[in-house]
């Protein structure tokens, strides 16, 4: 069975310095990874995703997450929080056999403080 | 591109009123279709899934129902909402197969007065 772990439910961090979300995950297939970022009130959007190619993985508003399958971790980092950076952000899991079923993590909520 | 619209995005209803909450996905055929909820403040808690017209699984036993009467539509209803109804509710698609990422809706908040 799948589940996600995201280990820090509040984040925060001034404008300027880097971002470093962390999540865990277990998988019994090879799993595809996603990063989610909700502003209040509103949809989730995706950051980025890892499907089995690099495993650094670059996406939107110079945001980025290295897949360690040793770790079974997918920490998102970004080197310079921006104050619009302010949300909250899921890791998600999908495991390859089956594709409707992703599990997400419980939310990081990311505070920039000026 | 691909594109989903969801709405209403704020509804105020009281106790025992019935709930229709539509989303349709433009761009794409076959999606797989989700209704997510999201109580304030917590995670996201999926509610029904949908793999095609007529086909509806469903994930917590509750009041609410879902269909699908067609390709791209996805269509969550009450017909007498409680009290703990309230929160956010996100419509989202994926492609069919596997391996592929969940699109949202920009969400519908439901008060249940």
């Amino acid at each position: 069975a799948q589940s996600v772990t995201q280990l820090d439910s509040h984040v925060s961090v001034s404008e300027g310095t880097p971002v470093l979300l962390r999540c865990n995950y277990s998988s019994s297939y090879s799993p595809s990874l996603f990063w989610y970022v909700q502003h209040p009130n509103k949809g989730l959007q995706l950051l980025l995703k890892y499907t089995s190619a690099a495993t650094l993985v670059k996406g939107i508003n110079g945001f980025e997450a290295e897949f360690k399958k040793s770790e079974t971790s997918f920490h998102l980092t970004k080197p310079s929080a921006h104050m619009s950076d302010a949300a909250e952000y899921f890791c998600v899991v999908s495991e390859k056999n089956y594709g409707q079923n992703f599990v997400f993590g419980p939310g990081t909520r990311l505070s920039v403080l000026p | 591109s691909q594109t989903i619209h969801q709405w209403p995005a704020t509804l105020v209803q009281p106790v025992g009123s019935p709930l229709s909450l539509e989303c349709t996905v433009e761009g794409t055929s076959n999606p797989n279709l989700y209704w997510y909820r999201q109580a304030a403040g917590r995670g996201l808690q999926l509610l029904f899934y949908s793999v095609g017209i007529g086909q509806i699984s469903s994930e917590v036993p509750q009041n609410l129902s879902a269909s699908r009467p067609q390709d791209r539509q996805f269509i969550l209803s009450s017909k007498k909402l409680l009290l703990s109804d309230s929160g956010f509710y996100l419509c989202a698609w994926s492609s069919a197969g596997v391996g592929g990422e969940l699109f949202f809706g920009e969400g519908s908040r439901l008060t249940v007065l």
